[in-house]
């Protein structure tokens, strides 16, 4: 089982438009949880982390299932500037005695078009 | 506020040639330091991290390098590159305040090796 698991996508929405992207991870001792944005042969930013109770920042809700090892993201009302590919992060603390570490999954691709 | 620099920005290199990327972090102390590689179509991977001056853990062998001479600059070097170490290098930090923390990331460096 790959550590960080991502359907590839693409996904093709129209404007306004919700979608969900999942990811499944194989570390259960992982603590932490990020969603990054990666827009075309640029670097990751930090889109929000994600906590136990589930967060919203505006269109973005992110939610993590610690049992079934699943995180998910949820864009309302999508933009054409949300089309970038979106990557679910965990941290690998006490796996392979690598401290502190970010396992990044492969991304997803979103496209927002008008 | 902090911020990540790297250098060059892009860079074409004959196999075989030497290889030398800085990272630079401003508006921070004692970071953590840590080197990704991004090839075409894959998912960031960890190459090195550092959790001080003269502190280096090595994730996957290979024929580079990495150094940090100073707090706040972080080298990676090769002495001979080869076709595969083609990609798009990043730089990231995070606080030095335990783990599982969120990464920052440079600008990277696109390394095409012909």
């Amino acid at each position: 089982r790959k550590e960080v698991e991502q359907d590839p996508g693409p996904f093709n929405v129209p404007e306004g438009a919700t979608v969900a992207f999942n990811c499944t991870y194989s570390n259960s001792a992982s603590q932490s949880f990020f969603w990054y944005r990666q827009d075309c042969r640029k670097e990751p930013k930090l889109l929000m982390s994600v906590y136990s109770s589930g967060n919203e920042d505006g269109r973005f809700t992110a939610q993590l299932n610690r049992a079934s090892q699943y995180i998910s993201l949820l864009i309302r009302d999508s933009k054409l500037s949300d089309s970038a590919t979106y990557l679910c992060v965990v941290t690998a603390l006490n796996y392979g005695g690598s401290q502190g570490n970010l396992i990044f999954g492969k991304g997803t691709k979103l496209s927002v078009k008008p | 506020s902090q911020t990540i620099h790297q250098w060059p920005a892009t860079l074409v290199q004959p196999v075989g040639s030497p290889l030398s990327l800085e990272c630079t972090v401003e508006g921070t102390s004692n970071p953590n330091l840590y080197w990704y590689r991004q090839a075409a179509g894959r998912g960031l991977q960890l190459l090195f991290y550092s959790v001080g001056i003269g502190q280096i853990s090595s994730e996957v062998p290979q024929n580079l390098s990495a150094s940090r001479p100073q707090d706040r600059q972080f080298i990676l070097s090769s002495k001979k590159l080869l076709l595969s170490d083609s990609g798009f290098y990043l730089c990231a930090w995070d606080w030095d305040r335990g783990f599982d923390n969120e990464q920052f990331f440079g600008p990277g460096t696109r390394l095409t090796v012909l």
